[in-house]
């Protein structure tokens, strides 16, 4: 089945540091979702985009819905380290009921 | 509390066993989704439901089978049939196209474990 590419697959920053994350399709969406999951846990729902080009934050976390509507980003500003965990983008097309999940980002902050 | 509610958190099967995985919803959505998460993947769609009494299979369906009897109850079962079933399992729902946000909500998942 598809999955989006999700990239970067992991990452290593410094607390305090901004951290970005892209995902991508080859078809176009009418809705994209950000995800965080904590080990053992379910996903958690972050930000919901339903528009071209819409900026939509969540506290610390922006994540902006690509013009083309085949991409999407997730920005995290001065991370802390409770924002370990991974995270991964979700598409859908219109005109379905299926979720299309990106593979995920690890995301690691070193005190 | 509005939510997803899956059991078990855990459960161990022996070979050629079938297991049921239960997952309830409180929501009053109309669709609700079954997905397979291997370590370091990400979620692969086993079936989904857009409304009682139908279900589609996703892209991993083999060996799996589902039921939707209530709108609120959407369980999984693993037959034998499946071969490598050792995954951690999420149930997740959505209001439903017509009416839809496009929100996906989770349940906290069931890890199984064959012997």
């Amino acid at each position: 089945g598809q999955q989006l590419n999700q990239s970067p697959q992991s990452m290593f920053i410094q607390e305090g540091e901004d951290v970005s994350m892209n995902c991508t399709s080859s078809s176009i969406f009418n809705t994209w979702l950000w995800y965080k999951q904590d080990p053992g846990e379910g996903p958690v729902l972050l930000i919901a985009l339903y528009k071209a080009g819409e900026l939509t934050s969540n506290g610390r976390l922006t994540a902006q819905f690509g013009i083309t509507r085949k991409d999407s980003f997730l920005n995290i500003s001065a991370s802390i380290p409770s924002d370990v965990g991974i995270y991964f983008c979700a598409g859908r097309a219109s005109g379905t009921y299926k979720y299309i999940f990106g593979t995920g980002t690890r995301l690691k902050v070193l005190a | 509390d509005g939510g997803i509610t899956q059991s078990p958190k855990y459960l161990f099967r022996k070979e050629g066993q079938n297991v049921t995985l239960s997952c309830e919803q409180n929501l009053n959505h109309d669709a609700m989704y079954w997905y397979r998460q291997d370590p370091g993947q990400g979620l692969r769609l086993i079936y989904y439901s857009q409304i009682v009494n139908d279900f589609q299979k996703g892209d991993i369906a083999e060996g799996y089978s589902v039921s939707r009897e209530k709108k609120e109850s959407f369980p999984l079962t693993v037959t034998s049939a499946q071969k490598n079933p050792t995954a951690f399992y999420l149930c997740a729902s959505s209001l439903g196209q017509v009416r839809s946000t496009g929100e996906l909500f989770f349940g906290e998942g069931s890890r199984l474990t064959v012997l």
